[in-house]
């Protein structure tokens, strides 16, 4: 399996509070991603990296932003959370843009 | 705007039946199809993939069928198990531009009986 470690794997927290989830990986893959996985909604996009302090928007961004400082660790910042925001978070890696990618095992988010 | 539409949404298929998944894309742009498979509490897993140069890839019992003009591809399992029960999403990559990144469908739940 990818070394991919994803915390933490469940959070509630209140609306208007700011939530970080991290992603950590051991494999040195360029690029890393940020995705929510909603019923009826697959796997969207909320922001990818291509390399350190290279980020980029994908098709959800809006109310969340993040940050990568390491090659290893891409963080997920939520400002402020909404009830919206509540649903399962998935990093993925992969080494090119997009080959195949190596999913860690999700974050949990409720927001009350 | 879903540019990969899957369906069914679920599915129910007895122990040794065929699953079929179906899904349509809209831009003719694609150039990659994989599909990937999540077990609950797990992230997904590429299953098989495959490229609009060819109209079929067969990797053990599962079967990727592509259609260009139609603008479709379908996962068939063979011989489903019980342990192929899972959500299945089929997606489709972008040949060009910034933003390569893969697009998925909604995922179909496969229930395999014993």
């Amino acid at each position: 399996d990818a070394g991919i470690t994803q915390s933490p794997r469940h959070k509630v927290t209140e609306t208007g509070t700011p939530v970080t989830l991290r992603c950590h990986q051991t494999e040195n893959h360029r690029y890393m991603y940020w995705y929510r996985q909603d019923p009826g909604h697959g796997l969207r996009l909320i922001h990818y990296s291509y390399g350190v302090k290279d980020t980029d928007k994908g098709e959800v961004s809006d109310g969340y932003s993040v940050s990568r400082s390491k090659t290893e660790d891409f963080l997920l910042t939520l400002e402020s959370a909404t009830s919206s925001q509540t649903s399962v978070y998935f990093c993925a890696i992969s080494e090119s843009s997009p080959g195949e990618l190596f999913f860690g095992e999700g974050s949990r988010l409720t927001v009350l | 705007q879903q540019q990969v539409k899957q369906s069914p949404q679920s599915l129910i298929v007895q122990k040794g039946g065929i699953s079929i998944i179906n899904c349509a894309y809209e831009n003719t742009a694609f150039d990659y199809f994989p599909w990937y498979q999540q077990f609950p509490g797990k992230g997904p897993a590429l299953l098989i993939a495959i490229r609009p140069d060819v109209s079929e890839k067969k990797e053990g019992r599962f079967t990727i069928s592509f259609n260009k003009s139609a603008k479709q591809f379908s996962l068939h399992i063979m011989d489903s198990q019980p342990g192929d029960s899972a959500t299945y999403f089929c997606a489709a990559r972008a040949s060009s531009g910034s933003a390569r990144q893969l697009t998925f469908g909604s995922g179909t739940q496969l229930t395999v009986l014993p």
